[in-house]
């Protein structure tokens, strides 16, 4: 099975800030990486897919990147709203589509 | 619009069974890839079981053999048959739709808590 490691697990920025979340496939992907936003109480929203693609109705500030193992979440400008767990999945190949473990956003 | 409404979590007993419910509007259950995640208390999000447009179907490890996704078409609602159930089983079910075939779950129910506890 492919493990996904995110880091940091957790981190703290200000608003305005540029922020960004790694996250290492155990072997190759390719391009099948999304990335997923979930709120305090909240179910998972789906920010990235293919790595780079941007779902319809993300705010701009959020891209991600990266290819074969290693990934980037970036937000440019961070805003209040963005307090939230961020998550990455992988859905290459066969299941199970593995999810990171987290990294926990916190607003300065 | 698309909707996604979890139903069947509760309270039982280790070695009980229990049956989820999702039932989809605003398009087909049968025609997409529909999946359920969980996350337990304070945890991640752990991938649990996939059923493809075409009918087949795959589990986690830590569920195989013990945990059955289903769908029914008359109703347009998906299913998640859990039997022998553990204390680690215990946290919130989502149901959720990919709308591509790279398999990123765009659409999220709001979840239901299974408590598994003697």
């Amino acid at each position: 099975d492919i493990q996904m490691t995110q880091s940091p697990s957790s981190l703290s920025a200000s608003v305005g800030d540029r922020v960004t979340i790694t996250c290492r496939a155990s072997q190759s992907i390719s391009n099948y990486l999304n990335w997923y936003q979930q709120k305090p109480g909240k179910a998972p929203n789906l920010l990235i897919y293919g790595a780079s693609s941007l779902q319809s109705g993300v705010p701009s500030r959020f891209s991600g990147s990266g290819s074969g193992t290693d990934f980037t979440l970036t937000i440019s400008g961070l805003q209040p709203e963005d307090l939230a767990t961020y998550y990455c999945q992988q859905s290459y190949s066969s299941p199970p589509y593995s999810f990171g473990r987290g990294t926990k956003l916190e607003i300065k | 619009e698309v909707q996604l409404v979890e139903s069947g979590g509760g309270l039982v007993q280790p070695g009980g069974s229990l049956r989820l419910s999702c039932a989809a509007s605003g398009f087909t259950v049968s025609s997409n890839y529909m999946s359920w995640v969980r996350q337990a208390p304070g945890k991640g999000l752990e991938w649990v079981s996939v059923i493809y447009s075409g009918g087949s179907t795959d589990y986690a490890d830590s569920v195989k053999g013990r945990f059955t996704i289903s769908r029914d078409s008359s109703s347009n609602t998906l299913y998640l048959q859990m039997n022998s159930l553990r204390v680690e089983d215990t946290a919130v079910y989502y149901c959720a739709r990919a709308i591509r075939t790279t398999y990123d779950l765009a659409y999220w129910g709001q979840g239901t808590l299974v408590t598994v506890s003697s």
